[in-house]
């Protein structure tokens, strides 16, 4: 067990692009998270998934954002036509079903920047 | 609407002495609240949580304090030690379905040696 594994770390890209990033959780957790950080803010959640059914997604995840978890293990996040406001920290993480007990186990996150 | 607030954006201690580490919230349904601490360019890190029907729960030198009536909870981390200097999130659940965590600010901790 490796823990929470994304890629790629950082990510600079022009405005207008579209990018993608990656999420491994560990092996036997069911449930992934996907959230955004700024800078002096704490982690804003973005979607949720359940194996592979996304389940909820926030209203901060505009139509220019996607996530897919196939066949229930790794995760995509994928954001169309970047703009400036997306420059962040995504973080995942995973969790068996009860995360109020042992909470979340998180990834070293991706740090996207828009230039 | 900033349902979970950390007010103190940083904290400095002496080692060795109490850290504590508060955190508001509004919303009276949260079942569950934890706490991250966040060293840089990691993700966050579990340290510890409390269920909505306790008023305290220890963890080592982590004890976590909540005051429903209030609608209040503390960490207390004692003996301060400088490898505790990170930044540390409170964090409520915000869904029993879900699970989904709404964070705090965050607070700044500082140990001096």
């Amino acid at each position: 067990d490796t823990g929470v594994s994304q890629d790629p770390r950082h990510k600079i890209t022009k405005r207008g692009q579209n990018v993608t990033f990656r999420c491994d959780p560990i092996s036997e957790h069911n449930r992934l998270y996907w959230y955004r950080q700024t800078l002096g803010q704490g982690p804003e959640f973005l979607t949720y998934f359940q194996n592979e059914a996304q389940l909820e997604k926030s209203r901060l995840l505009s139509d220019r954002f996607s996530a897919e978890r196939p066949k229930g293990s790794f995760s995509t996040l994928e954001i169309q036509r970047t703009e400036q406001g997306d420059s962040a920290m995504y973080l995942c993480a995973s969790s068996l079903s009860l995360p109020a007990l042992y909470g979340y186990t998180f990834g070293s996150g991706t740090r996207l920047t828009i230039v | 609407d900033q349902q979970v607030k950390q007010n103190s954006p940083s904290l400095s201690v002496q080692e060795g002495r109490i850290s504590i580490l508060n955190c508001d919230y509004t919303n009276s349904m949260f079942d569950y609240f934890l706490w991250y601490k966040k060293y840089p360019a990691e993700g966050p890190t579990f340290l510890i949580s409390i269920s909505s029907i306790k008023d305290k729960n220890e963890d080592g030198r982590f004890t976590v304090f909540l005051n429903k009536s209030a609608k209040h909870l503390s960490l207390h981390i004692v003996p301060s030690q400088p490898g505790d200097s990170a930044v540390y999130f409170c964090a409520a659940i915000g869904s029993s379905n879900t699970g989904k965590l709404i964070f705090g600010q965050g607070t700044t901790l500082q140990v001096k040696p």
